[in-house]
């Protein structure tokens, strides 16, 4: 059973720019939630994509989009990047809404440094 | 809404002694309860979760909780500590809408004393 992967591990950009970090889901899995973990505190809900559309968003901007591929693997696209924007962002895969408990498989994370 | 909070952002405990770290839920309608474990520079690992039936659950590790709806309280414990449980530990609720996002703590980062 293949785990969830992320790409790149670590990332630095400058403010104003754009970034794109890419997700492979679980085998078995094909719903990909996506959170970003400030240093010093949980994982925030960014958005959860299911069946290639959006299931959900958490109270971040329209500058955080992202995509999902028919084979479920996932990206987060953060435009005009701002210095609060550095984070650990987390990917997480699941069942579909409804099947099982909803408990998520969380990748390594994509380290965000915007300077 | 749903929402959790975990008391003590900072626990030490001696190796071999008692690990106790605690959290509290709100949610409008039964909730699934999760612990998570984050070692330095790495994603989340599920430890436990609770949803239906026995309100005692055993997760990998060692580590069990015990979900109490009326003190709304999901704590999580482990007899005896290892050095190998020094990490960070977050409590999360799932979501009741069509998406079940996971709602977490702000973690309690657990150090043991050799």
């Amino acid at each position: 059973e293949t785990g969830v992967t992320q790409s790149p591990t670590h990332l630095i950009k400058t403010r104003g720019q754009q970034v794109t970090l890419r997700c492979s889901s679980q085998s078995g899995h094909n719903t990909v939630s996506w959170y970003q973990q400030a240093l010093g505190q949980g994982p925030q809900f960014i958005f959860q994509y299911y069946r290639e559309e959006e299931n959900g968003r958490g109270n971040f901007p329209p500058r955080f989009s992202g995509l999902q591929f028919p084979n479920y693997s996932s990206e987060l696209n953060v435009n005009a990047l701002e210095l609060d924007d550095s984070a650990l962002y987390l990917c997480a895969s699941s069942l579909a809404p409804g099947q099982g408990a909803g408990e998520q498989f969380f990748g390594p994370g994509t380290r965000l440094t915007v300077l | 809404a749903q929402s959790v909070t975990q008391l003590g952002s900072h626990v030490s405990v001696s190796e071999g002694a008692l690990v106790l770290l605690r959290c509290n839920y709100s949610s409008s309608v039964p909730p699934y309860l999760f612990w998570y474990v984050q070692y330095p520079n790495q994603g989340l690992q599920l430890l436990l979760k609770y949803t239906t039936g026995a309100t005692l659950v055993k997760g990998i590790n060692g580590f069990e909780a015990e979900f109490k709806k009326s003190e709304t309280s999901f704590h999580l414990t482990k007899p005896s500590a290892h050095m190998s449980d020094a990490a960070e530990y977050f409590c999360a609720v799932r979501g009741n809408s069509g998406n079940e996002k996971l709602t977490f703590g702000t973690g309690t980062r657990l150090t043991i004393i050799p």
